[in-house]
């Protein structure tokens, strides 16, 4: 039979414009939030994080948004380039320490 | 540079037979995960240590998965007997507080 996986949503840009990736996440406990990215073939690796007591913080080309009000998570990058191109997962602590709740991700897609 | 590494990157193997993957946490990381990918679950957490104690293992079939810190340099997943349904990306990570890094993966066929 047809295998039937996980509907990823997917984001497409045009190569140096902004990208913003969004999740919403489960936990009003949850007091420590992450974003990986994972290309394909790769494991996810870490791009930024956010504390509870933040609702922003920024890295190199990255910005993570965090509204606890709505429990809302962003990541923003900056002129989207082509390595860029990944799933992004967000992950929350869920009010425990060391382990994480991942989301089912995000496809980027960018277009040249 | 430091990096988790994992073996075998690749295991084809069929039903039945006994799979075992290793993981090297990144020297100094007391927390060590064991993760399962695949498409129709995403990514499922397995088995976790602290300080090479097993802490959760919640997310694992216990009748035939096993998962071992024999020391702090090495962590194990083993699969006795292996299924068609285990066929995933297997990865690693291992941390200190909250951050995880993961390692390349191990993808594992069974026929």
């Amino acid at each position: 039979g047809e295998s039937v996986g996980l509907h990823l949503p997917t984001l497409s840009v045009q190569e140096g414009d902004n990208s913003i990736i969004n999740c919403a996440y489960s936990n009003s406990a949850s007091d420590y939030f992450i974003w990986y990215k994972q290309e394909s073939g790769k494991g996810p690796q870490f791009i930024i994080d956010i504390r509870s007591n933040m609702d922003k913080r920024q890295g190199q080309r990255v910005t993570v948004l965090l509204n606890k009000t709505v429990k809302h998570l962003s990541l923003q990058i900056a002129a989207t380039q082509p390595g860029d191109s990944a799933v992004y997962f967000c992950a929350e602590d869920g009010g425990a320490t060391n382990k994480l709740i991942f989301g089912t991700g995000t496809l980027l897609a960018v277009q040249p | 540079d430091a990096r988790v590494t994992q073996t075998p990157r690749h295991k084809v193997t069929e039903m039945g037979q006994e799979v075992t993957m290793r993981c090297q946490p990144i020297l100094g990381h007391n927390t060590v995960f064991w993760y399962r990918q695949t498409m129709m679950q995403g990514l499922e957490l397995l088995a976790y240590f602290r300080n090479r104690a097993p802490l959760d293992d919640s997310g694992m079939p216990k009748d035939r998965f096993s998962a071992e810190m024999p020391d702090a340099t090495l962590a194990t997943l083993k699969i006795q007997p292996s299924e068609p349904r285990d066929s995933a990306v297997y990865f690693c990570a291992s941390g200190l507080l909250y951050e995880q890094y993961f390692g390349p993966g191990t993808r594992l066929t069974v026929t």
